[in-house]
């Protein structure tokens, strides 16, 4: 089965920066995701990670270590618009199912 | 089309009746997938299509659930005799990679979801 853990709330200050934590425990896991969800609205694709390390788009970067089960979401310059809430998901891969096991999500108010 | 659509976007139902849930896919998406997402939750994954194929429904709930798509485009999840339980968001989602994916490395694209709400 899969566990993912990440924090419930978040409060940053605009121009700030803010790491978001994502901790999971999977059997066959192959990949992980970062999604953006703005209240009401559907969940928009941030990154994927499926190797070690730190993957870097613009102001958000998404780090993973496999060995740990950790993940975390990089938010540079925080910007009013970044409000939302950010899911951690597990992709299993392999033959058959690609579908994603999300958290519950973390949602982050962004202050000026 | 420019992104994933669903119809209806809210429905209201009484309990006991039989709803279909409508998905369009972006074209030339072969793979389709259907999630449940409760509020302050995220996506719970209900099943899964490659082309016309159903190759998991490991996620639907029980056998009141169903969804098909006959012609590898559109797709329909019908629940059937509905429960208060069933009330939630419905949400859609397809993805170019289907049978020639590797590692899972493919991108899901989320429509904006039926809201559901069983009287």
């Amino acid at each position: 089965g899969q566990n993912i853990d990440q924090p419930t709330e978040m409060t940053a200050t605009e121009g700030a920066i803010v790491q978001i934590n994502c901790t999971y425990q999977t059997s066959g896991f192959n990949g992980l995701f970062w999604y953006q969800q703005h209240a009401g609205e559907a969940p928009t694709f941030l990154s994927y990670n499926v190797l070690d390390g730190l993957e870097e788009k613009g102001r958000f970067s998404s780090f993973l270590s496999r060995s740990k089960g950790y993940s975390y979401l990089l938010l540079k310059e925080l910007q009013m618009k970044d409000s939302a809430s950010y899911l951690c998901a597990t992709s299993l891969g392999g033959a058959g199912s690609y579908q994603l096991t999300f958290g519950k999500g973390t949602k982050l108010s962004v202050i000026p | 089309g420019a992104g994933v659509s669903q119809s209806p976007r809210y429905k209201v139902t009484k309990r006991g009746q039989d709803v279909a849930l409508r998905c369009d896919p972006i074209s030339g998406h072969v793979s389709l997938y259907w999630y449940r997402q409760a509020l302050g939750q995220g996506p719970e994954f209900l099943t899964y299509f490659n082309y016309e194929a159903q190759q998991d429904k490991s996620g639907l709930p029980n056998d009141r659930f169903s969804a098909e798509r006959p012609e590898g485009s559109i797709s329909t999840l019908t629940i059937q005799r509905t429960e208060q339980r069933d009330s939630a968001m419905y949400r859609c989602a397809s993805s170019l990679a289907g049978r020639d994916v590797v590692h899972g490395t493919d991108t899901q694209y989320f429509g904006p979801g039926t809201r559901l709400t069983v009287l």
